[in-house]
């Protein structure tokens, strides 16, 4: 069984501070892990996401996570917030390579930006 | 990257009513897709895994017969809300999985927001 957890369901920066969204995962077997954003009313939009090899992951938009097998964890991290990153962020969870497996999301975290 | 779509965009229906959504692949065939569902300010839950030529797989807790699947071709799952209710507005998201760079990645579709009064 898998399943995620995402600490904090609503995190407020300031334009140009750190991003930092929490991520930890359950799995009984290797996992994919991923970040998608959300913007309202629309479907889901892929970050980034970890499969295998390096455990340092660059995304689009400046977003990168880091797989900590050890802490079970996928912090989603960017250096310098911008108020277009304001949206909602879910990290999801799969069996790695398991054919007809689907995500299993967790409860997202709402991003504000101020300026 | 792949695409998938989703018809229509927005829907609005009378109660007691039963509403189709499609859910295409565009450019790759998809012998597996899934439906999730989203209500406001929540997490995507997984409602049901929609196989071609096969009978969908329903996540525990919802009514197979009120959301009807049907994966009619390689590039087409439906999802049929029959009978629809207000309880039943949500937002409704699919996907189809790919394998892309020797891993499996899941491509959304852009959802279809289900109104009913």
């Amino acid at each position: 069984a898998q399943s995620v957890t995402q600490l904090g369901s609503h995190v407020s920066v300031s334009e140009g501070a750190l991003v930092l969204l929490r991520c930890n995962y359950s799995s009984s077997v290797p996992p994919y892990l991923f970040w998608y954003v959300q913007y309202p009313n629309q479907g889901l939009q892929l970050l980034l996401k970890y499969t295998t090899g390096a455990t340092l992951v660059k995304g689009i938009n400046g977003f990168e996570a880091e797989f900590k097998k050890s802490e079970t964890s996928f912090h989603l991290t960017k250096p310098s917030a911008h108020m277009s990153d304001a949206a909602e962020y879910f990290c999801a969870v799969s069996a790695a390579n398991q054919a007809g497996t689907a995500l299993i999301f967790g409860k997202g975290t709402t991003l504000s930006v101020s300026s | 990257g792949a695409v998938v779509s989703q018809h229509p965009s927005w829907v609005i229906c009378k109660s007691g009513t039963s509403v189709k959504i499609e859910c295409r692949s565009l450019d790759f065939q998809a012998t597996t897709m899934f439906w999730y569902r989203q209500f406001p300010k929540q997490s995507l839950m997984l409602m049901a895994t929609s196989n071609e030529g096969s009978k969908a797989t329903y996540e525990q807790g919802v009514e197979k017969d009120k959301f009807l699947i049907n994966h009619a071709s390689l590039t087409l799952s439906t999802l049929t809300v029959t009978s629809a209710h207000p309880e039943d507005s949500s937002f409704y998201i699919c996907s189809a999985p790919v394998f892309s760079g020797g891993a499996r990645e899941q491509f959304f579709g852009p959802g279809t927001r289900l109104t009913v009064l």
